[in-house]
């Protein structure tokens, strides 16, 4: 099936510092990717949408300088944690949509990152 | 974009079939219904996806019903391994975008 990768999986980052997150379909083109945070226990809350080639589409209350997200190819979108705090400690997920796929809608996710803001 | 309800938690043991029901009542004509499972530390894994009536595949079953506000996962012979959390999607139909539940936590025991 199509596979989806972030890098890094886990990164400890200090207060104050900005920290990039990539999310690459490895095996399809996306031109819509998506991306998620998860607190311990919780459900994955959708963050932004983002689209190859144009801006992304935030998330009421998601704050788009703070969380820059970058799609620049078909198998690559960045998002990238500025000025982190100890708050946006969290696990990050990203999903791509295939845009050849037959299945409608399948999203397939990454492994997710585990970000730890100290 | 559809809210889901399901049931929090769920209990079952080795080898049992089990059902969980997902209520839908706002489903667009053009939306998906789509289930995934998520294992701590983990980002979801589809299972399954219908439109409509039955759809069939290596490992579970998706029935839903003609007035599609409900739908229910089917996982025939379940074993430890399958402890998870499930959760019902309604994907949007021109974004994609799915918008998950709380989700339901299946602890299967032996």
């Amino acid at each position: 099936g199509a596979v989806v990768s972030q890098h890094p999986s886990r990164v400890i980052c200090k207060s104050g510092t900005s920290v990039k997150i990539e999310c690459r379909s490895l095996d399809f083109q996306a031109t819509t990717m998506f991306w998620y945070r998860q607190f311990p226990k919780k459900s994955l809350m959708l963050m932004a949408t983002s689209n190859e080639g144009s801006k992304a589409t935030y998330e009421q209350g998601v704050e788009k300088d703070k969380f820059l997200i970058n799609h620049a190819s078909l198998t690559l979108s960045t998002l990238t944690v500025t000025s982190a705090h100890p708050e946006d400690s969290s696990f990050y997920i990203c999903s791509a949509r295939d845009s050849e796929g037959t299945t409608p809608y399948e999203q397939y996710f990454g492994p997710g990152t585990r970000l730890t803001v100290t | 974009l559809a809210k889901t309800t399901q049931p929090i938690s769920m209990d079952s043991y080795e080898g049992q079939e089990v059902n969980i029901t997902c209520s839908h009542n706002n489903i667009a004509t053009n939306d998906y219904i789509t289930w995934y499972q998520q294992f701590p530390s983990q980002g979801p894994r589809f299972i399954i996806q219908g439109y409509k009536t039955k759809v069939t595949n290596e490992v579970a079953s998706l029935f839903i019903p003609a007035d599609r506000k409900s739908s229910t996962l089917s996982l025939p012979r379940v074993s430890l391994s399958d402890t998870a959390v499930y959760y019902c999607l309604v994907g949007e139909g021109n974004t994609g975008k799915l918008i998950f539940g709380q989700g339901t936590t299946l602890q299967v025991k032996p």
